[in-house]
C-alpha cells in the first residue's frame, strides 16, 4: 500500500492565521482525500483532490477555507485559512491505493487559540 | 438519516471473547465497505474490506455483508487488550468518497 508523509504533525496557530498542511506519497495516485476529525468524532470529508483540475468540495466546506493544491500526482497540500478555535481538530490526507484500499497519513492535529 | 450508521458503544468485552461491531448504510448503490481500526493520537488503519455478500475472514476478523439488508458487521474472535481501540466503518460512496460511521469504541478487558 502506499507510504504517506504528512507534515506538520501538530501546530498550536493563533487565530487569523493560516496553516498549509502537506501530503506527499511515495508513489502516483490520481485522487487525493483531505478530511478532518474533530475532537471525539469521527472522519468527514472536506474535498477530494484531482491532479489537474480543481478540488471536489463537500457541502459545507469552501475553496476561501480551505484552499488544496495538487501541483502533480504524488503531492498535495491543504491550507486552513484564518483560522478560529473551531477549527482546532485533526486533519488527515488519504489516498487510494491498489486494490481499493484507502490509506491514511499520520494526521496533523492543529491548536487554534 | 445518515449515510453510515454504527451501533452506539462503547462496547466492553473480557479477553478471549468475541467482539461484534455492526454497521448500517442507506445508499444501496454502495459496493464497497471498509473497516478500519484507530488507537487514540494515531490516524485509522485498514482492517479490511469487503465487497460480495457473505463472510470474509483474515485471521481474527470476520467481515459480513448482507447488502439486502444494507448490513455489515466485524466479528473479532478471541479478542485481545491490544485490540482496544475505536472502530469505523467506511462506505465507498460516489466519487470514490469514504464516508464514515461515527465509530464504536471498543475495550477488551484482561
Amino acid at each position: 500500500s502506499a507510504v504517506i508523509s504528512q507534515k506538520p504533525s501538530r501546530d498550536i496557530c493563533q487565530r487569523g492565521t493560516s496553516l498549509t498542511i502537506q501530503c506527499q506519497v511515495d508513489s502516483q495516485v490520481t485522487m487525493m482525500f483531505w478530511y478532518r476529525q474533530q475532537p471525539g468524532q469521527s472522519l468527514t470529508l472536506i474535498a477530494t483532490a484531482n491532479q489537474g483540475s480543481e478540488a471536489t468540495y463537500e457541502s459545507g466546506f469552501v475553496i476561501d477555507k480551505f484552499p488544496i493544491s495538487r501541483p502533480n500526482l504524488t503531492f498535495s497540500t491543504l491550507t486552513v485559512s484564518n483560522m478560529s478555535p473551531e477549527d482546532s481538530s485533526i486533519y488527515l490526507c488519504s489516498v487510494m491505493g491498489a486494490r481499493d484500499g484507502y490509506t491514511f497519513g499520520s494526521g496533523t492535529r492543529l491548536t487554534v487559540v | 438519516q445518515k449515510e453510515v450508521e454504527q451501533n452506539s458503544g462503547p462496547l466492553s468485552v473480557p479477553e478471549g471473547a468475541i467482539a461484534s461491531l455492526n454497521c448500517t448504510y442507506s445508499d444501496r448503490g454502495s459496493q464497497s465497505f471498509f473497516w478500519y481500526r484507530q488507537y487514540s493520537g494515531k490516524s485509522p488503519e485498514l482492517i479490511m474490506f469487503i465487497y460480495s455478500n457473505g463472510d470474509k475472514e483474515d485471521g481474527r476478523f470476520t467481515a459480513q455483508l448482507n447488502k439486502a439488508s444494507q448490513y455489515v458487521s466485524l466479528l473479532i474472535r478471541d479478542s485481545q487488550p491490544s485490540d482496544s481501540a475505536t472502530y469505523l466503518c467506511a462506505v465507498k460512496t460516489s466519487g470514490s468518497r469514504l464516508t464514515f460511521g461515527e465509530g464504536t469504541q471498543l475495550t477488551v478487558n484482561p
